[in-house]
């Protein structure tokens, strides 16, 4: 069955620091997210990405966040300057199409110091 | 503010008892999932349901839909060890566009 891949599967950072996630969607699909759960917490939306361009994001996502699709494949989420509260599981997501299932990566835990 | 409220939030059972996880949702939708998640693991779908009186089985797991209510509920029924997890609800809502809002998720211990 088809996955999801993200690297790294663990990252450790100190405050401040940019981090770039990466996600290798499945090939034929088109629409890619970007997810995060705190540590015992419920899992978030950050931001959906289509045709190249953000279709829409969480207040969660604000200056210090961006993504791109840069060679076509990658799908990278960067934090620009990390802080505590970023430490979290980030997942990314992918489908077919509007309002087809889901299929979530096997997630990045990011840790910052 | 859209809300997806799962209860209970923690749930205790014996083996080969019966229960149900509960999902409410405050706004119009007709796309309903559930995932289970392992402690440091990733999310892995369970149920897509689609419509309203959808009804989903895959062995001892039962999800079911009702979008007049708003509800969705997941029934284990002769549960085992092996079920023990964390299960999520997430609805895909009509005008929020395209995403999951997960509920705070179930947390399901199965003793032996």
């Amino acid at each position: 069955e088809p996955e999801v891949t993200q690297t790294p599967s663990h990252q450790v950072t100190q405050m401040g620091q940019e981090v770039i996630l990466r996600c290798v969607p499945i090939s034929n699909h088109l629409y890619f997210y970007w997810y995060r759960q705190i540590l015992g917490q419920k899992v978030e939306f950050l931001v959906s990405f289509y045709n190249n361009e953000i279709s829409e994001k969480s207040e969660i996502f604000d200056d210090q966040f961006s993504v791109e699709r840069p060679d076509g494949s990658n799908f990278t989420l960067k934090i620009r300057s990390t802080k505590l509260e970023d430490s979290a599981m980030y997942f990314c997501a992918t489908q077919t199409g509007i309002r087809n299932g889901y299929t979530f990566g096997s997630g990045t835990r990011l840790t910052v110091v | 503010e859209l809300k997806v409220e799962q209860n209970p939030l923690f749930l205790s059972m014996q083996e080969g008892k019966n229960y149900t996880i509960y999902c409410n949702y405050s706004t119009t939708s007709d796309r309903l999932y559930w995932y289970r998640q392992d402690p440091g693991k990733s999310l892995e779908s369970l149920f897509v349901l689609l419509s309203n009186g959808a009804v989903k089985q895959e062995g001892r797991l039962m999800a079911s839909l009702d979008t007049k209510a708003r509800l969705s509920t997941l029934h284990i029924t002769a549960a085992v060890h092996d079920l023990s997890a964390t299960y999520f609800c997430a609805v895909e809502p009509e005008e929020y566009g395209n995403k999951l809002v997960f509920g705070a998720g179930t947390i399901l211990r199965v003793k032996s």
